[in-house]
């Protein structure tokens, strides 16, 4: 059963620094692309990349190019969503969601984790 | 502002069949396939259409999905309580620099 489990809620103030993460399991976690989904309060789902965790190679929404960073860790399945600097308008749902094969060009998101809040206030 | 338009709410009674549509344009829907996503109150999406019409194992057949142009539409025939939930059609965008977006949501109301 393909599973991904994300860290738990997390509460930072502005301009703090912050990493979440996903741990795949239930597949082999090197076929398939791996990314991010943000879901602010009250609204819809918003696509921020993806990683190759065979390569590290990623691909960005322009919204979030620069404001984010997307990695990913193969030797423990794991992918990461980093902020160097918070702001408030960071607060939301972020849901890591794996992808179709990496052999696919534009691979679809296909399994979610259960979602971690992340809330930033001062 | 998504670019893809579905219409903020859809209705039904129990055994009813509820349409919802997403619009697009050539540079998503009209050359890319089109996946459906549900999102029941307070869990994560859940992939319900992918490639326009196919449902990934453990979805119902009550689900069903077609794409014609620059439109798609998702069918939930037979409606039943569980199926209120949010829905999200979503694809590839080739003029959005390599972008994945998704629709505008349509939240379904079992009356």
């Amino acid at each position: 059963e393909v599973q991904l489990v994300q860290s738990g809620a997390e509460v930072k103030k502005p301009g703090e620094s912050l990493k979440i993460s996903c741990k795949g399991s239930g597949y082999r976690f090197t076929n398939h692309w791996i990314g991010w989904v943000r879901q602010m309060p009250g609204k819809g789902l918003e696509w921020m990349g993806i990683v190759n965790p065979v390569d590290s190679d990623t691909r960005y929404s322009p919204t979030f190019e620069g404001q984010v960073t997307i990695s990913a860790d193969k030797s423990i399945n794991s992918a990461y969503l980093q902020w160097s600097t918070l702001e408030a308008s960071d607060t939301a749902m972020y849901y890591c969601a794996r992808h179709s094969h990496v052999v696919v060009v534009d691979p679809t998101p296909d399994f979610w984790g259960q979602g971690t809040l992340v809330t930033v206030s001062s | 502002q998504s670019v893809l338009t579905q219409p903020p709410s859809a209705s039904g009674t129990p055994g009813q069949t509820v349409t919802i549509s997403c619009s697009g344009s050539s540079s998503n829907v009209g050359s890319n396939p089109v996946n459906w996503y549900q999102q029941l109150p307070g869990t994560a999406p859940k992939l319900l259409i992918y490639v326009n019409n196919q449902r990934p194992s453990g979805v119902p057949d009550r689900f069903s999905g077609s794409k014609s142009g620059t439109s798609a539409s998702l069918a939930i025939s037979g409606l039943q309580s569980e199926d209120e939930a949010d829905y999200y059609c979503a694809t590839w965008d080739d003029n959005l620099d390599g972008l994945y977006v998704f629709g505008t949501a349509t939240k379904v109301t079992v009356l």
